[in-house]
C-alpha cells in the first residue's frame, strides 16, 4: 500500500533562508506527484505538478524535483518571504483513472522576519 | 470565476442526523472529488466522479453518498452522522481532457467543517 511521509512536521527559517521540505513514497509506480499549499483555514492551492516522465518542474522561486527510483521529491524554495508561510503537502496519483490519490500529512513552514 | 464553492462552511451535528455538503464549480470540469482532512493524517478520498452521471469510491467511503446529475454539482451526503465523521471535508475539480485521466492539477474548495455530538 502506498504511504506518503513528509518529515519534518513542522520547519522554522528566518527570512531569506532557501529551504527543501522533503517528500517520500514507498511505491515507485507512480502516474504524477503534486505539491499544495494550505494557509490555515483554508483549502489548497496548487503550486507544482510534475508527471511520472519529469524530473523537475519550476515556478517563481519554487522548483519541486522527482526521483521515483528512490521514492522522493522535494520542493525547493528559493529567498523564503513571510508569505511563504503555510502548511506544504504533497500527493502521489497512482494510476490515470485518479482513484487512487495519496496525501501526506504535510510540513508546516514559518518564515521569521 | 467563483471556482469551487462549498456551503456550509461550518456544521454542528448531532449522532444520526443526516445532512449534505454542497459544492459547486463554474469551470466546466468533469473531475470532482470530496476529501476529509483530519489532524495529521492528510487528505484522504472519499468518493470521485469523472462525468455527469459516473461516480465511484476512494479510500474511505462508507457512510458518504454521492450523486452528480450535472456537471457543475456534486452533493456529499452524510446518511446517519457519527462522531468519527467530524472533520474538514474539500471538494476539488479538475479538467480531465482525455478519458478521465487526472492530468491537471486539482482547483480546492475553502472546506467545511463538520462536528458530529
Amino acid at each position: 500500500k502506498q504511504e506518503v511521509t513528509q518529515i519534518p512536521a513542522a520547519l522554522s527559517v528566518p527570512e531569506g533562508e532557501n529551504l527543501v521540505l522533503n517528500c517520500s513514497f514507498t511505491d515507485s509506480a507512480i502516474y504524477n506527484l503534486q505539491w499544495f499549499r494550505q494557509d490555515p483555514g483554508k483549502g489548497l492551492t496548487s503550486l507544482l505538478l510534475i508527471q511520472s516522465s519529469q524530473r523537475e518542474q519550476t515556478s517563481g522561486r519554487l522548483n519541486a524535483s522527482l526521483d521515483k527510483s528512490s521514492g522522493r521529491s522535494t520542493l525547493y524554495i528559493a529567498a523564503s518571504q513571510p508569505g511563504d508561510s503555510a502548511t506544504y503537502l504533497c500527493a502521489v496519483v497512482e494510476d490515470s483513472s485518479a482513484s487512487k490519490i495519496i496525501f501526506g500529512s504535510g510540513t508546516r513552514l514559518s518564515i521569521r522576519p | 470565476n467563483a471556482g469551487v464553492t462549498q456551503t456550509p462552511k461550518f456544521q454542528v451535528l448531532k449522532t444520526g442526523q443526516s445532512m449534505t455538503l454542497q459544492c459547486a464549480q463554474d469551470m466546466n470540469h468533469e473531475y470532482m472529488s470530496w476529501y476529509r482532512q483530519d489532524p495529521g493524517m492528510g487528505l484522504r478520498l472519499i468518493h470521485y466522479s469523472v462525468g455527469a452521471g459516473i461516480t465511484d469510491q476512494g479510500e474511505v467511503p462508507n457512510g458518504y453518498n454521492v450523486s452528480r446529475s450535472t456537471t457543475e454539482d456534486f452533493p456529499l451526503r452524510l446518511l446517519s452522522a457519527a462522531p468519527s465523521q467530524t472533520s474538514v471535508y474539500f471538494c476539488a475539480s479538475s479538467y480531465s481532457p482525455s478519458g478521465g485521466t487526472l492530468t491537471d492539477t486539482q482547483y480546492f474548495g475553502p472546506g467545511t467543517r463538520l462536528t458530529v455530538l
